[in-house]
């Protein structure tokens, strides 16, 4: 079955402790994205990739790494959290550009 | 002013209407649309995709846009209660970097 799957789904950590939240998708896809969801704000973008190796900054990259060491996988790096980055998380990958991308279900971050 | 305007709802419809989804835009060099539908606790997945101007049909779903008014549309016909959900509009020029509306929040009674 075609998807892509982020881990952990629900995530309660402390101010400053370093996480990673996975993203893998199985379809071979050049393309990846990670996004943030908030009420009243919408769906924005964090990075992209265009493949391995190849990132570039979305609309709201401070306080995130990313990294594109395969093409299966896309990890989002929170090297120091903080309680403003509390979001509903979302990865998608797509085949080619970002035009027709599938999305994962989602990580609850909150953080304290 | 956000680039990608879209009204937040809620909006309640009958079953069996016919259901009108609107966005706005102002980067006029936006060329690909794409309309996602998101279920509560759920991730967005992809209706239509149209690329430049023109409609899109499938099924009970068109996707229209309007490029000189910067206007795109989503309409769904016969609507169902298992089409409540919260449509997303999107767009982008490169095909990379996607800019999302707010979302609209449609409920479909029975």
């Amino acid at each position: 079955e075609a998807q892509v799957t982020q881990n952990p789904r629900y995530l309660i950590t402390v101010t400053g402790k370093k996480l990673t939240v996975t993203c893998s998708q199985n379809m071979n896809h050049e393309y990846m994205s990670w996004y943030r969801q908030d009420p009243g704000l919408g769906l924005r973008q964090i990075y992209y990739s265009m493949n391995v190796e190849v990132t570039d900054k979305g609309d709201v990259p401070e306080g995130y790494k990313v990294s594109r060491k395969e093409k299966r996988n896309f990890p989002l790096i929170l090297e120091s959290p903080s309680p403003n980055q509390t979001s509903l998380y979302f990865c998608a990958s797509a085949r080619g550009g970002g035009t027709e991308a599938f999305f994962g279900q989602g990580t609850r971050l909150t953080v304290v | 002013q956000k680039e990608v305007e879209q009204d937040p709802g809620p909006l309640s419809v009958p079953e069996g209407a016919i259901v009108s989804l609107n966005c706005t835009y102002s980067n006029s060099a936006f060329q690909y649309f794409m309309w996602y539908r998101q279920y509560s606790r759920k991730g967005p997945e992809l209706l239509m995709y149209t690329y430049s101007s023109g409609n899109k049909e499938d099924g009970r779903f068109t996707a229209q846009v309007d490029k000189s008014s910067k206007y795109i549309s989503l309409f769904i016909r016969d609507s169902q209660p298992s089409d409540s959900a919260t449509y997303l509009c999107a767009m982008t020029n490169s095909g990379y970097a996607l800019n999302f509306g707010k979302g609209t929040s449609l409920l479909v009674t029975p």
